[in-house]
């Protein structure tokens, strides 16, 4: 079965620092997400993409935040310096239509 | 209250028992999911109904929807110790301009052996 591809699945990073998280979405999806939860609370949207471009972002996803698709396959979150309250499990979706398919998740520590 | 809330927050049974979970949400929606997710883990889809259907199931999982109690319960049949996860109902609402899930808080599920 299609999955959603992650990486990496645990990184830590000092405050500051930029970080960009890597995801592969299904290959015939067309809408992409990122959504993120921390530790213990409930999984919250930060953005959708959609035809090479943002298409809603939540107030979360702020200036420090950026998404890219660079090629055909990878859809990458950058962090641009990173604060301690950015630590969360981070996760990328990805769906043709409707049921939205998710990654594993890469979960960051920011120390 | 915010939308896609369930209830109870954590729920614990034995082997053998049915499940209940119960999600209530706030506006009009498209659909609504629900996802599991082990420890630590990813979220696997579970199942997804449409505003315009009232019951769906899948193997030991049923789901019904009701649009008027903006509310939806999942139930899981002679559940197994394997079934032990939280459980999320996220909702698509009608608003919806990018296809974003808005998910509740959860119900932690143990099913003790």
């Amino acid at each position: 079965e299609p999955e959603v591809t992650q990486t990496p699945s645990h990184q830590v990073t000092q405050m500051g620092q930029e970080v960009i998280l890597r995801c592969v979405p299904i290959s015939n999806h067309l809408y992409f997400y990122w959504y993120r939860q921390i530790l213990g609370q409930k999984v919250e949207f930060l953005v959708s993409f959609y035809n090479n471009e943002i298409s809603e972002k939540s107030e979360i996803f702020d200036d420090q935040f950026s998404v890219e698709r660079p090629d055909g396959s990878n859809f990458t979150l950058k962090i641009r310096s990173t604060k301690l309250e950015d630590s969360a499990m981070y996760f990328c979706a990805s769906t043709e239509r409707t049921a939205q398919t998710f990654g594993s998740g890469t979960r960051l520590t920011v120390v | 209250s915010q939308q896609g809330e369930e209830d109870p927050q954590a729920l614990s049974i034995q082997e053998g028992e049915n499940a209940t979970m119960n999600c209530s949400y706030k506006t009009s929606i498209n659909n609504l999911q629900w996802y599991r997710q082990n420890s630590g883990r990813g979220l696997v889809h579970l199942i997804l109904i449409r505003s315009n259907e009232r019951e769906k199931h899948s193997g030991r999982l049923r789901v019904t929807l009701d649009t008027s109690k903006k509310s939806s319960s999942l139930l899981i049949t002679a559940s197994r110790a394997a079934d032990t996860a939280s459980y999320f109902c996220a909702t698509d609402p009608v608003w919806n301009q990018g296809g974003k899930l808005i998910f509740g808080q959860g119900t932690e599920l143990s099913v003790k052996p």
